[in-house]
């Protein structure tokens, strides 16, 4: 079955930059999103269409691919970005999957 | 503004059913295309199930098929999981979520999220 790799964390010193990968054989011939979860929040979408953000996301938040590898990159750490983020693309099938999701420390 | 608020969640045993709702506002509802998104406990995002804008295409998880039942009444902007033959694997908070087509624009508008318990 088609299968998406996230690492499971990331620590970042505020800030500084950040980059979460997401890897998975296909990806370079499907769309990848990204969404920031913190908890007893709603998932929220920061890219979508592997490079595109939503209307109020910042822009230090962005999204590019290479290859089978997807990366989010965020500018500027701050505490208040501490969160899981989840890539998300297609399978075979054209069905959403999701990577495991990545848990952001900023130290 | 847009809004998807959902109803629906609780404490059930194992074997139980629940159904779940989710009410639209704000949006063309009857031209979207939505999906119920699970969070289980220590767990990652699963997508459960995707309806198509007129309910003709419809995709269910391994984990839910045969079990659980998505459906949508376009003239109440409203969607439902119709969840049977529950387990505790199936405990989790339930997301609603505009989306789930494979054109890349992701899941843009989600719910609160409804809480489902599974325990005896």
């Amino acid at each position: 079955s088609f299968e998406v790799t996230q690492p499971p964390s990331v620590s970042v010193s505020p800030g500084e930059t950040a980059s979460i990968a997401c890897s998975g054989s296909g990806l370079r011939d499907s769309f990848v999103c990204w969404y920031q979860h913190k908890p007893g929040l709603s998932p929220l979408q920061l890219i979508y269409q592997n490079t595109k953000r939503p209307s109020g996301i910042p822009e230090r938040f962005s999204g590019s691919t290479s290859g089978d590898t997807a990366t989010l990159t965020i500018n500027g750490t701050q505490a208040f970005d501490e969160a899981d983020y989840y890539c998300q693309t297609y399978d075979t099938r054209t069905h959403v999957i999701f990577g495991g999701g990545t848990k952001l420390s900023v130290l | 503004q847009v809004h998807l608020v959902e109803y629906g969640g609780g404490l059930v045993k194992p074997g139980g059913s629940l159904r779940l709702s989710c009410t639209a506002s704000g949006f063309n509802f009857g031209d979207s295309h939505m999906s119920w998104i699970r969070l289980a406990p220590g767990k990652g995002l699963e997508l459960v199930s995707y309806t198509s804008p007129s309910g003709y295409n419809i995709y269910y998880a391994d984990s839910v098929r045969g079990r659980f039942t998505i459906s949508r009444d376009n003239a109440k902007n409203s969607l439902f999981l119709q969840m049977d033959s529950l387990g505790v694997e199936d405990a989790a908070i339930y997301y609603c979520a505009r989306g789930g087509f494979w054109d890349g624009w992701g899941l843009d508008i989600w719910g609160q999220g409804s809480q489902v318990t599974v325990s005896s």
